[in-house]
């Protein structure tokens, strides 16, 4: 069946510190894939997504970019702040169960002044 | 404003009380589904739904039940919850042909 891997937490980074975020997946078709943030207390938001091998999705200054060759989709920021401090979900949506996303175990990012 | 609306947020309840957590959308989507979120396993696909008397099991359905009459509401109902329910649930929903479910506020639940 489908899976998601995602490193474990938590990440504790300085402001102004680059992030990656390991992500890699194992699907039957040809999937979507999604990274979810959710800050305390609230519910998920997406982030961003990628829907074919080599896209890039982007958003707030998040990257995460869909190789297939590798079955990755690691989430990187160049500078990440105090504000970005929240747990991040690693996803994937299959072709072939449409209705459902495959979520990672979460990783928790936590940013220090 | 667009958005999926679920209660109550918090739930303590005891064991073999029914309860139903309701979850509600206005934004139209054909799919809708509920997930619970348990620490180191992420969230899990409870039920879900595409469309009006269309409802299937996801991955955890046992102790759980779904109805949907209407197209903007979903509830999940547990008919004699126990303490393995213990848990964050979310409902979530989307257009047929959209990527990404948009996912309500959440609902703590304690069953003791």
């Amino acid at each position: 069946g489908d899976s998601v891997t995602q490193m474990e937490g938590p990440v504790t980074l300085s402001e102004e510190a680059f992030l990656t975020i390991n992500c890699t997946y194992t699907a039957t078709g040809y999937p979507s894939l999604f990274w979810y943030v959710q800050y305390p207390g609230e519910g998920l938001q997406l982030l961003l997504k990628a829907t074919k091998a080599d896209d890039k999705g982007s958003n707030k200054g998040f990257e995460a970019t869909y190789r297939k060759e590798t079955t990755s989709f690691h989430l990187e920021k160049g500078s990440v702040q105090v504000s970005d401090s929240a747990v991040y979900f690693c996803a994937l949506s299959d072709t072939g169960t449409a209705s459902k996303l495959t979520f990672g175990t979460g990783t928790r990012l936590q940013v220090m002044l | 404003e667009a958005q999926v609306t679920q209660n109550p947020r918090y739930l303590i309840t005891v064991t073999g009380k029914k309860l139903t957590v309701t979850c509600s959308q206005n934004m139209n989507h054909e799919y809708m589904s509920w997930y619970r979120q348990d620490p180191g396993l992420g969230l899990r696909q409870i039920y879900y739904s595409m469309n009006v008397e269309v409802t299937d099991k996801g991955d955890v359905p046992e102790g759980y039940k779904v109805s949907r009459k209407e197209k903007r509401n979903f509830p999940l109902i547990l008919e004699s919850p126990s303490p393995n329910q213990t848990s964050l649930y979310f409902c979530a929903s989307r257009f047929r042909g959209a990527e990404g479910y948009t996912f309500g506020s959440g609902t703590r639940l304690t069953v003791v």
